[in-house]
């Protein structure tokens, strides 16, 4: 069974340029997550979707931040304009619902 | 203010010694809680988890302990192998429809032959 994938494993750009990251969950799975991993923290909830439908975003910083799960199965993040504040690896984990996680490699954002 | 705190950031053992990593919880309303490993450039995986209806539980050499009054939990891994080290983050879970996980900083686990 292919895990959750997801791409680019890493991305590099400037202060203030837009960035999009994209996830493909396990087939089968209803239930997407996003989280965003800081240097030296835990993993922090940015979003999660049941199917198409946003359930939690309450974490993520909307002015910003944005996200959909077209169709309900991949699932993209984008960052407009982006900030060195937001340097950090981007996880998208999916799941049946209430069961567990299953996490992509991440991708790894640096903002210069 | 962290709800699931790991206080030590590493920790170094032999290989066939025991490693334990802890784990303290502040929310009362947690009542799953599961330990996650990672690898360097690669993501969470998961390992063991304990209800709180429990207050052990055991696979092959992880045996995951949980005090619900101290609000506490351990993991124990016997023996350490070397393939152990990586980093080990401790997640809890509220109870109900919510299945967003709350993560603490993550143990590094460094296992020496």
């Amino acid at each position: 069974e292919a895990g959750v994938v997801q791409s680019p494993r890493y991305k590099i750009i400037e202060k203030k340029q837009p960035v999009a990251f994209w996830c493909n969950p396990i087939s089968g799975h209803n239930t997407l997550y996003w989280y965003r991993q800081n240097l030296g923290q835990g993993p922090e909830l940015l979003i999660r979707y049941e199917n198409e439908e946003a359930v939690d975003d309450s974490q993520l910083p909307k002015d910003r931040f944005s996200a959909e799960r077209l169709k309900g199965v991949d699932s993209t993040l984008k960052i407009q304009p982006a900030e060195l504040g937001d340097s950090a690896v981007y996880l998208c984990a999916s799941s049946l619902v209430g069961g567990k996680y299953t996490f992509g490699s991440g991708t790894r954002l640096t903002v210069v | 203010d962290q709800q699931v705190k790991q206080n030590s950031p590493s920790l170094s053992v032999q290989e066939g010694r025991i490693s334990i990593l802890n784990c303290d919880y502040t929310n009362s309303m947690f009542d799953y809680f599961l330990w996650y490993k990672k690898y360097p450039a690669e993501g969470p995986t998961f390992l063991i988890s304990i209800s709180s209806i429990k207050d052990k539980n055991e696979d092959g050499r992880f045996t995951v302990f949980l005090n619900k009054s101290a609000k506490h939990l351990s993991l124990h891994i016997v023996p350490s192998q070397p393939g152990d080290s990586a980093v080990y983050f401790c997640a809890a879970r509220q109870g109900g429809s919510n299945y967003k996980l709350t993560f603490g900083k993550g143990t590094l686990l460094t296992v020496n032959p």
